[in-house]
């Protein structure tokens, strides 16, 4: 079966330090990779996406995110956490066949706490 | 502009009433979705619509109807809800129903059933 897995549910991060949250999936091709930032109360807003091409992707707000095939992994990063990062991440996975187009596969979340 | 937006923001209601939610967007999308999101939980996709059609149902309870009236508009029908319908209900658009179309979400509406 197809899985989605964020193994971190909190992380607790100093300002200025850096961040990585981990994403771990299962699919048997390149799956369609997203990560969405959610802060309390809000809606989800996509921070990055990867499909295929050039494996580190760039995304808004600073963050940046490496697919790597071997690990089945499309992990987070950002150099330098400011405390409006401070939310809950989500890993996503688009739907590859055309009876699952439009289901997101949602990792569990982390939740992100910044320390001055 | 990348704006889903959704009506109301708070919603309280009891088991025996009937309200709605709902959802603009405009930006030509024409996909869009339901979902509903308890608390520390990821979102769940409710419905999903494609050209105004329905085309996902996540075999959701019927006191939950959807509407699409037009490529713009979307809707959620509530009626006898029951204490734990209470979550966040996030609506969606996506440019199509497709697998790599990003899909941009509203702030969503918080309700309470009493």
């Amino acid at each position: 079966a197809q899985s989605v897995t964020q193994p971190d549910i909190h992380i607790t991060v100093s300002e200025g330090a850096s961040l990585e949250l981990r994403c771990n999936y299962s699919y048997g091709a390149t799956p369609y990779l997203f990560w969405y930032v959610q802060s309390p109360g809000q809606g989800l807003q996509l921070l990055l996406k990867y499909f295929s091409g050039d494996t580190l992707v760039q995304g808004i707000k600073g963050f940046e995110a490496e697919f790597k095939r071997s690990q089945s992994s499309f992990n987070l990063r950002k150099p330098s956490v400011h405390w409006s990062d401070a939310a809950e991440y989500f890993c996503a996975v688009g739907g590859m066949t055309t009876d699952s187009w439009g289901k997101f596969q949602f990792g569990a979340g982390t939740q992100v706490v910044v320390t001055p | 502009d990348t704006e889903v937006t959704q009506t109301p923001k708070h919603l309280v209601m009891g088991m025996t009433n009937k309200k709605s939610l709902k959802c603009e967007q405009h930006m030509g999308h024409r996909a869009m979705y339901w979902y509903k999101q308890k608390a520390k939980k990821p979102p769940e996709l409710m419905f999903v619509y494609s050209y105004e059609k329905l085309s996902i149902n996540e075999s959701v309870p019927s006191r939950f109807s959807p509407e699409c009236p037009n490529s713009s508009l979307l809707n959620l029908h509530l009626h006898a809800l029951q204490p734990e319908d209470s979550a966040l209900y996030l609506c969606a658009s996506s440019q199509i129903l497709a697998g790599t179309d990003t899909q941009y979400f509203g702030p969503g509406t918080r309700l309470t059933v009493l």
